[in-house]
């Protein structure tokens, strides 16, 4: 069975540009979460999928981060437009929900210059 | 409030030395997972291991081995004879009951084990 998979695996943009990170959780999983580590600081949660439908989006940042889970199956975290601060690991995990395990994606790592 | 702590910002050993890092949590959930994972230079997050708060019994994997102990608190992981493959940022994490599986983590120890 696939594991959580995230596309880019790295990505290096310019400040003001506009990058789109994807991932597809295990299937099955209803339960899908955003984390992120940046400048080498704790990995932070960004925000909690259910299905569709945003269950907890306390950790996101500001509003140049945009989540989305059309269909309730792979997730889109687009910033725009991306700052110097943004660079870092974004990891992307999912589960069944139920207080199960969370599994986690290998991580895109965002380089913005 | 939940919360993890762990003390150890960065810690260096010469190989073949025993390393201790120490991790102590804050939950008032009676139902609550406890996670290791390993973040090596390369960036991806590597799971270690999932203690979940009603098994107190420690655990052993190869050189790796983990002390649970609800009294206070505290999953502390240690390894035995540390190699320069075990450089890498390490994380203790918790996730509960009520927190929808959302996984909180501690701010990491860096370990650098020197040849």
């Amino acid at each position: 069975e696939a594991g959580v998979t995230q596309f880019p695996s790295h990505s290096v943009i310019e400040k003001g540009q506009t990058v789109t990170l994807r991932c597809d959780p295990i299937s099955g999983h209803d339960n899908l979460y955003w984390y992120r580590r940046v400048m080498g600081k704790e990995i932070k949660f960004l925000l909690h999928f259910v299905k569709e439908s945003k269950q907890d989006e306390s950790g996101m940042p500001n509003n140049r981060f945009l989540a989305e889970r059309t269909g309730g199956t792979y997730s889109t975290l687009k910033v725009q437009p991306a700052e110097l601060e943004d660079s870092g690991v974004y990891f992307c995990a999912s589960s069944l929900g139920g207080h199960t395990e969370a599994f986690f994606g290998q991580g895109t790592r965002l380089t913005v210059v | 409030a939940q919360k993890v702590t762990q003390a150890q910002t960065e810690i260096s050993v010469v190989e073949k030395e025993d390393v201790t890092l120490d991790c102590v949590y804050e939950t008032r959930d009676t139902t609550y997972y406890l996670f290791w994972y390993k973040q090596p230079p390369s960036g991806e997050l590597v799971f270690l291991i999932r203690r979940n708060s009603f098994d107190e019994q420690n655990e052993i994997s190869g050189r790796y081995s983990w002390n649970f102990q609800k009294s206070t608190s505290s999953f502390n992981f240690t390894i035995t004879a540390s190699q320069v493959v075990d450089s890498a940022v390490y994380f203790c994490a918790l996730s509960t009951e009520t927190s929808y599986d959302k996984v909180i983590f501690g701010p990491g120890t860096s370990l650098s084990v020197i040849p």
